[in-house]
């Protein structure tokens, strides 16, 4: 069955590093991946979409790479700040059939001064 | 501003009654989504609706009923015939642009029932 996992294990690090979420997936070809964030008690927002052809993607701080041969995204924080705390989700699509958008379990990133 | 609003943010319920969450939108979307969120486990799709006046189920229907009656609004309705109804529940929406859909999803900020 189609699978993807999240680390489950809170990823916590220190104010101006750089961190870095691992979204990998199984029995599935995805035309698409997004990176979402979310806040205790909020809903999700959207953060990036890339699709199978890119490699990588970048807004601002924020990096995401696509290796479709691996299986693997990497969501990447630049300077990270304690305000980047929250919750990240990764999600997969097809194109056309958003009913069939499967999301992760998403990580917890504490980003402490 | 456009979003997306639900309500109510908490809901407490009483086993054997039926309660019914609002989903609104002013984004002017074709596609409705709503969503269901438990601890530990990814967000899993209830039921969705691309069009007003139809709606198709999605991976755990049972014991949930929609309905989409305006474009702006889809609410749904947890009955007594889920039997383990307690969770957080979101609603979400999307665009299509030439009939293709963009893939962002924008969600409201939840509804969290309770079944006492």
């Amino acid at each position: 069955s189609q699978k993807i996992e999240q680390n489950s294990e809170a990823l916590n690090i220190q104010e101006g590093k750089t961190a870095t979420l691992t979204c990998n997936y199984t029995n599935y070809s995805p035309a698409y991946l997004q990176w979402y964030r979310q806040d205790p008690g909020r809903g999700p927002v959207f953060l990036l979409l890339i699709r199978e052809n890119e490699k990588e993607k970048r807004k601002e701080r924020l990096k995401v790479t696509f290796d479709t041969t691996l299986k693997q995204s990497l969501f990447h924080i630049t300077a990270s700040q304690p305000a980047d705390s929250a919750t990240y989700l990764c999600a997969l699509g097809q194109l056309y059939n958003t009913d069939k958008l499967i999301f992760g379990t998403g990580t917890r990133l504490q980003v402490f001064p | 501003d456009g979003g997306i609003t639900q309500s109510p943010k908490y809901l407490f319920r009483k086993e054997g009654q039926n309660v019914t969450l609002s989903c609104e939108q002013n984004l002017n979307h074709d596609a409705m989504y709503w969503y269901r969120q438990d601890p530990g486990q990814g967000l899993r799709l209830i039921y969705y609706s691309q069009i007003v006046n139809d709606f198709q189920k999605g991976d755990i229907a049972e014991g949930y009923s929609v309905s989409r009656e305006k474009k702006e609004s889809f609410p749904l309705t947890v009955t007594s015939a889920q039997k383990n109804p307690t969770a957080f529940y979101l609603c979400a929406s999307s665009s299509a642009v030439g009939g293709r859909y963009t893939g962002e999803l924008f969600f409201g900020e939840g509804s969290r029932l309770t079944v006492l």
